[in-house]
């Protein structure tokens, strides 16, 4: 059964760049067809979908954060990551990684979600 | 790009039915066959129920079925039980490589 666990700092200082890591088991990162995303959602707020990437490392982005994000992938680790600067107390938000199909919002499965605080 | 818009809030009462509409444009919902829905229990993350506008994952209760006319979507619980008490948000394919979610829907069972 394909598993995926978010891990990184809960608190990040405003300014900083926040730094989340998504592990994969119970398969590989690197099979045909999936996108691996995240997705985020503010305490109390609806759901955002930030970006995803293919295990090539082609990647697509929402326009709105798409300045201030980078997802990058390691297949030897079976890992992806996230990366987004200049953060504010905007980004307060539940992290979520999941995977998907292509251009699809087919979302499944999706990882537990990690609480990441901008606050000085 | 926009939020897809929901209704805040539905309700009804054990074994009644709950459409939960999902309103967007012909750039989104109404542009592709690519509508998905999920249900959020508090403190936990979203659960794939509907996907590409009216099929069902895997152990997905027949009770939840999803329709689109138009530029707006539906996910309708019929048979409504206590455990169906969660938020509902539907996402659609955007086109350009971009993904949408609605304003999400907090569903009460009565």
């Amino acid at each position: 059964q394909l598993q995926l666990q978010e891990s990184g700092p809960g608190l990040v200082k405003p300014s900083e760049t926040l730094s989340l890591t998504c592990t994969v088991s119970g398969g590989s990162i690197s099979s045909s067809s999936y996108y691996w995303g995240w997705i985020r959602q503010p305490p109390g707020k609806g759901l955002e979908w930030i970006g995803s990437i293919y295990y090539s490392g082609s990647t697509y982005y929402n326009p709105s954060l798409k300045s201030r994000v980078t997802i990058s992938v390691d297949t030897s680790k079976n890992q992806f990551s996230l990366k987004l600067s200049s953060v504010t107390a905007a980004d307060t938000a539940v992290y979520y990684c999941a995977r998907h199909p292509y251009q699809l919002p087919t979302i499944d499965p999706w990882g537990q979600g990690t609480l990441v605080t901008v606050s000085s | 790009q926009s939020a897809l818009t929901q209704p805040p809030s539905a309700s009804g009462s054990p074994g009644q039915s709950v459409t939960i509409s999902c309103t967007g444009t012909s750039s989104d919902v109404g542009g592709y066959n690519y509508v998905s829905w999920y249900q959020q229990h508090p403190g936990k993350a979203p659960k794939l129920m509907i996907y590409e506008v009216s099929k069902r994952p895997s152990g997905v209760p027949d009770r939840f079925s999803g329709s689109k006319s138009g530029n707006t979507a539906s996910l309708t619980v019929s048979g409504l039980q206590a455990e169906d008490e969660a938020d509902y948000y539907c996402s659609s394919y955007a086109g350009s490589n971009n993904l949408v979610f609605g304003t999400g829907t907090k569903v009460t069972v009565l």
